[in-house]
């Protein structure tokens, strides 16, 4: 298996403008975490679905992050407009629904630079 | 409330014994984990334990449970380069939901 797919790797944009990060969970896994991480905050858990619904979105820091899992293999998660302070690396996880440790298996992340 | 809290840095010199402590909030917490974070790449988890246990060991890796005081540590022995990393303190429930993790610590590992 591939692991869970982020893209881009990197995205360096300027204040104001749309940003979309992908992600694609490992096959079979039905619940996908989007968390952000960032050196004053450490590592935040921003929403998360279950069969592609959305469960917990309370960590989303305002309306301008939104998050979509229109089928079980795909998310987005778009910052618009962006601004400096949302700046950070974006992980995707996944983990499936058994599997007796919850153990979630996480992406290589976005590193998101917003000038 | 669900808090997770641990220590932001930790160094110690290669060949000694690394420890990492962790406190947690959740007395429901079931699952209990170390997560390690390499640069530039995703967690990983690295070991994890049931709230029924106490210590469980894994070739270097030494986790220690105190479910009275809610005290988790990770302990790695002859502690090499290559360890240096992240390390994440996390629980969750039965059920799984949602993990809560820490802050992480920073281990550096002088050569």
């Amino acid at each position: 298996d591939a692991g869970v797919i982020q893209s881009p790797r990197h995205e360096v944009t300027e204040m104001g403008q749309e940003v979309t990060l992908r992600c694609k969970p490992i096959s079979g896994h039905d619940y996908l975490f989007w968390y952000r991480q960032t050196m004053m905050r450490g590592l935040e858990l921003l929403i998360y679905f279950n069969n592609n619904v959305p469960i917990d979105d309370s960590g989303m820091p305002e309306d301008r992050f939104s998050a979509k899992m229109p089928n079980a293999s795909f998310s987005t998660l778009k910052i618009q407009p962006s601004e400096p302070r949302d700046s950070a690396v974006y992980f995707c996880a996944s983990r499936p629904t058994g599997g007796g440790t919850y153990e979630q298996y996480f992406g290589p992340g976005t590193r998101l630079t917003v000038t | 409330g669900e808090d997770v809290e641990q220590s932001l840095f930790l160094s110690v010199r290669e060949g000694d014994s690394s420890v990492i402590n962790c406190t947690y909030t959740d007395s429901s917490s079931t699952y209990l984990y170390w997560y390690k974070q390499e640069p530039g790449a995703g967690l990983q988890l690295l070991t994890y334990i049931f709230s029924n246990m106490d210590m469980k060991q894994d070739q270097r890796l030494t986790v220690l449970l105190n479910k009275k005081d809610k005290h988790l540590s990770l302990r790695i022995a002859d502690t090499q380069t290559g360890d240096s990393a992240i390390y994440f303190c996390a629980e969750s429930r039965a059920g799984g939901f949602k993990t809560i993790f820490g802050a992480g610590t920073r281990l550096f590992v002088k050569a």
